[in-house]
């Protein structure tokens, strides 16, 4: 167990939907990472955030967005929900912006 | 932007050695990682290299060699367990986050 949370482990919908996935960081960490994982394109960084703020972004699509709230957990948000968007969404956490990554255990969405 | 390549699939025998081998080209260096995952679960942390050379670490070792964009991990006295797939990813220098190569998928047999 990294100490990372995500909710909820399973997620299935239908296309055009919303969703929200929910992280909560190790206790301590201030760097929260979102990334996608499909069979086809393996682990993606989508953005990360530092202590609230975003720091990075890597191949996040404009319907999907993120937060980062002032009890340090973080919102992924995917908006007009595609079938190619079915994949693990994975979240992890440090200390700082250049340590070690934990990851939480993901959830996996399924859009119909 | 980073390009990282690793075989994609390796097999071994129980008790026998496994060198997975990552090749990376980059415009930013700032260490290499590598993680394990198995299926369907969370990757989990192995090793990091900043600088060249070897780092071991119990049944596990990792080599850097900046020069030519290569790691290498090691693993020993494979275990059953030990079948997963292994991700090299490479830290950029600007904004610290990890781009990951799509694994080798280490299949452990009897």
């Amino acid at each position: 167990d990294s100490g990372v949370t995500q909710t909820p482990k399973h997620l299935i919908t239908a296309t055009g939907q919303r969703v929200t996935l929910r992280c909560s960081p190790r206790s301590g960490d201030l760097s929260v990472y979102w990334y996608q994982q499909s069979l086809d394109q393996g682990l993606q960084f989508l953005i990360q955030y530092y202590n609230g703020e975003e720091r990075a972004k890597g191949n996040i699509l404009e319907r999907f967005s993120a937060q980062q709230f002032p009890d340090l957990h973080s919102e992924l948000n995917l908006s007009s929900l595609e079938l190619g968007d079915s994949a693990l969404y994975f979240c992890a956490s440090s200390v700082e912006a250049d340590n070690e990554q934990f990851f939480g255990p993901g959830t996996r969405l399924t859009v119909l | 932007g980073q390009n990282i390549d690793q075989p994609t699939e390796m097999t071994a025998t129980e008790g026998a050695i496994v060198q997975i081998n990552c090749t990376y080209q980059t415009s930013g260096f700032n260490g290499l990682f590598w993680y394990q995952q198995h299926a369907g679960e969370a990757p989990t942390f192995l090793s990091y290299n900043v600088l060249d050379g070897l780092e071991e670490k119990g049944r596990f070792s990792s080599f850097l060699s900046r020069s030519k964009g290569y790691s290498y991990l090691l693993l020993k006295e494979l275990q059953m367990k030990d079948s997963a797939s292994y991700l090299c990813a490479v830290r950029d220098s600007g904004y610290s986050t990890l781009t990951f190569g799509k694994g080798t998928m280490l299949l452990v047999s009897p």
